[in-house]
């Protein structure tokens, strides 16, 4: 158990609709990032969360979008389900903030969540 | 953002040393870098970072070069289980962008 929760463990849903995957960060974690793992594009960033704040953004979808709430978890909001959206998406947190790096920066990852659009 | 190079694959023996090389040119003077591996489908996991100096844990060891444009990591006697995909990485802008990684396998 690598301390970050991540829930549901898996989802299927159909097109068009909308999900919410949740994300509890390990304890004393205050960043959150958002990955996206399909079979033939590799770990894509999403998004970084500090402290309730958007600190950086990666190739996140309009049709996607996150939030980190004052207790720290987080949640990805994905809407207008397409076929492609089917992944796994990981969750993972870390110490600090990583614009100022300082090592402290390690990623621990969740299980993931995966998504199946049918 | 961050762009690392990497071989797509490599193979290495049972009880033998793998070596997994990783270029990182445009790297920063203050920007870290971190191995992750991924078996299977799994969550990544974290195995080493470093700055400038090669680093050592229960795990792994990290080689930077002096110019810090690349990096080894050394798994000192590979086992089946260290079968996986290994990346990588540094933060850029804020942003840990993983590559496509090194698959490693570790043949019996």
């Amino acid at each position: 158990d690598s301390g970050v929760t991540q829930t549901p463990k898996h989802l299927i849903t159909a097109t068009g609709q909308r999900v919410t995957l949740r994300c509890s960060p390990r304890s004393g974690d205050l960043s959150v990032y958002w990955y996206q793992q399909s079979l033939d594009q590799g770990l894509q960033f999403l998004i970084q969360y500090y402290n309730g704040e958007e600190r950086a953004k990666g190739n996140i979808l309009e049709r996607f979008s996150a939030q980190q709430f004052p207790d720290l978890h987080s949640e990805l909001n994905l809407s207008s389900l397409e076929l492609g959206d089917s992944a796994l998406y990981f969750c993972a947190s870390s110490v600090g903030l990583s614009g100022r790096d300082s090592g402290a920066n390690v990623l621990t990852f969740g299980a993931g969540s995966r998504l199946t659009v049918l | 953002d961050a762009k690392t190079t990497q071989p797509t694959s490599m193979d290495c023996a049972e009880g033998r040393a793998a070596n997994l090389p990783c270029n990182h040119s445009t790297i920063s003077g203050n920007e870290y870098v971190y191995w992750y591996r991924q078996i299977h489908s799994q969550g990544p996991q974290y195995i080493i970072h470093g700055l400038k100096n090669n680093e050592t844990n229960e795990m792994a060891s990290l080689i930077i070069t002096e110019d810090r444009k690349s990096s080894t990591l050394i798994l000192p006697h590979a086992t089946l289980r260290d079968t996986a995909v290994y990346y990588c990485i540094y933060t850029n802008a804020g942003k840990s962008t993983f590559g496509d990684g090194t698959t490693l396998t570790v043949k019996p």
